[in-house]
C-alpha cells in the first residue's frame, strides 16, 4: 500500500524550460509534505517543503504546490538547469508516533534537463 | 557545522550474518532517523531514535535494531542477514520538535551474497 506515489518514473526537459514533478498521496494525516533531490553515490538533499495549512510555497527557481482536496503537489523548476538532472523524492511527514516525524517517500522521478 | 556522516561507504555481507552501521548526527541534531532504499524504490523509514531510545518503528522485523548515544550518533544492526536486505541504508538527522526537514548522509550501501 503506497502512501506516496510519483507515477512518472522519468521526466526529460529542454534547458531553459519547466520542470513539472507531481506526487499524489493518500493519507489525509499527512501535514507537511517535503521534496528531495538525490545523486548517484549521495544522500538525498532537502529542496523545499511545504505545510498543509499552505498551498504553495517558493524559493528561488522551485516552487511546490499543493492541492489537499485532490491529495496532490507538485514541484516547478523555472529554468531548468543541467545540474537540476537527478532523481527527485516527494516526502510527507507522518505526525503519529512520536514527537519527531517519520517520513513517507514515493519512488522517485529521474529528471534529465538537456542542453 | 558538520553534517551527517556514515559509515562505512560499502560492505558486502553473506547470508546469515550481523551486520552494524553507524551514523554520525548532524551537529545539535538529538534525533535520528534510518531508512532503507532498495533498488528503484523510494527510502523507506525503519526507526527513529530520540534521547537514546527508539521513537517510532516503521514495518521492520527485529532482527533490525538500532541505538542511539549520549552524544546522539546511533548505529543500526540488522542480524542473520537475507538477500533482501541488500540496499542502501540512509542515516537522517533533525532537531526534536520542530517539523522540519531532515538531513540525510551519503548512505551505506550493503549487499549480501
Amino acid at each position: 500500500d503506497q502512501q506516496v506515489k510519483q507515477n512518472s518514473p522519468s521526466l526529460s526537459v529542454q534547458e531553459g524550460r519547466i520542470s513539472i514533478l507531481n506526487c499524489d498521496y493518500t493519507n489525509s494525516m499527512f501535514d507537511y509534505f517535503l521534496w528531495y533531490k538525490k545523486y548517484p553515490a549521495e544522500g538525498p538533499t532537502f529542496l523545499i517543503s511545504i505545510s498543509s495549512i499552505k498551498d504553495k510555497n517558493e524559493d528561488g527557481r522551485f516552487t511546490v504546490f499543493l492541492n489537499k482536496s485532490a491529495k496532490h503537489l507538485s514541484l516547478h523548476i523555472v529554468p531548468s538547469q543541467p545540474g537540476d538532472s537527478a532523481v527527485y523524492f516527494c516526502a510527507a511527514s507522518d505526525p503519529s508516533g512520536g514527537s519527531n516525524y517519520k517520513l513517507t517517500f514515493g519512488k522517485g522521478t529521474l529528471l534529465t534537463v538537456n542542453p | 557545522e558538520t553534517g551527517v556522516t556514515q559509515s562505512p561507504t560499502h560492505l558486502i555481507k553473506t547470508r546469515g550474518q550481523q551486520v552494524t552501521l553507524r551514523c554520525s548526527s548532524q551537529s545539535g541534531h538529538n534525533t535520528v532517523s534510518w531508512y532503507q532504499q532498495a533498488l528503484g524504490q523510494g527510502p523507506q523509514f525503519i526507526f527513529q531514535y530520540y534521547r537514546e531510545e527508539e521513537n517510532g518503528r516503521g514495518n521492520f522485523p527485529p532482527r533490525f535494531s538500532g541505538l542511539q548515544f549520549p552524544n546522539y550518533s546511533s548505529e543500526l544492526n540488522v542480524n542473520a542477514l537475507e538477500l533482501d536486505d541488500s540496499a542502501l541504508y540512509l542515516c537522517a538527522s533533525s532537531p526534536q520538535g520542530t517539523n522540519t526537514e531532515a538531513f540525510f548522509g551519503q548512505g551505506t550501501r550493503l549487499t549480501v551474497v
